[in-house]
């Protein structure tokens, strides 16, 4: 059962334009979410996070937005570069003991 | 600051055989979490340990067990290998000493598990 949801598997923007990735979730209880970036042959690495009490969250250029009555968050990056270009997942988790992973969107921002 | 390692980078073992894979997590974190990820999939939690408590598991068959030690570094190891084991295993350590940042995981490169 996947409990976070990354229905687009793909996304390509233009240099200097918006990214928007999109995550969605099944569990009324997770209470943290988390984005990450996934280069190829390393780890995931640590992008951006945001409480279930707060509906947004901003670090420079990347901005998460969280929409509970949904079960909703996205991930705005603004503007993009080509060294965004990665896999990013989104991860949610209860009482930081258990994490769920959505599957991934490759991003693709074209110079 | 040396981030989380992970040793081996690669593995070949044979149906049946038992694995040991090791994590160090980053100085001064004391929570490592284990994680599987097949191909084209995203990470899917196995353990996190806490204090070399387990505080949580994920949905996979008592084949997989892991341990931490006084130092914080960690094992996972699974036995009777089979060929749907094989995938990258990783290691993610967190402060874990509460408030928000112990969310915060940082992921080691990974262990690649191939089951023949």
């Amino acid at each position: 059962d996947q409990q976070v949801k990354q229905n687009s598997p793909s996304l390509s923007v233009q240099e200097g334009r918006i990214s928007i990735l999109n995550c969605d979730y099944t569990n009324s209880m997770f209470d943290y979410f988390l984005w990450y970036k996934k280069y190829p042959a390393e780890g995931p690495t640590f992008l951006i996070s945001i409480s279930s009490i707060k509906d947004k969250n901003e670090d420079g250029r990347f901005t998460v937005f969280l929409n509970k009555s949904a079960k909703h968050l996205s991930l705005h990056i603004v503007p993009s570069q080509p060294g965004d270009s990665a896999v990013y997942f989104c991860a949610a988790s209860i009482t930081g003991n258990q994490f769920y992973f959505g599957t991934g969107t490759s991003l693709t921002v074209i110079p | 600051d040396a981030g989380v390692t992970q040793s081996p980078t690669h593995l070949i073992k044979t149906r049946g055989q038992h694995v040991t894979l090791r994590c160090s997590p980053i100085s001064g974190h004391k929570s490592v979490s284990w994680y599987q990820q097949v191909l084209g999939q995203g990470p899917q939690f196995i353990f996190q340990y806490y204090e070399k408590e387990e505080r949580g598991r994920g949905n996979f068959p008592d084949r997989f067990s892991a341990r931490q030690f006084p130092n914080y570094s960690s094992e996972l190891n699974v036995n009777a290998l089979l060929l749907g084991d094989s995938a990258l295993y990783l290691c993610a350590s967190s402060p874990g000493a509460g408030g928000p940042r112990s969310y915060e995981q940082y992921f080691g490169p990974g262990t690649r598990l191939t089951v023949t």
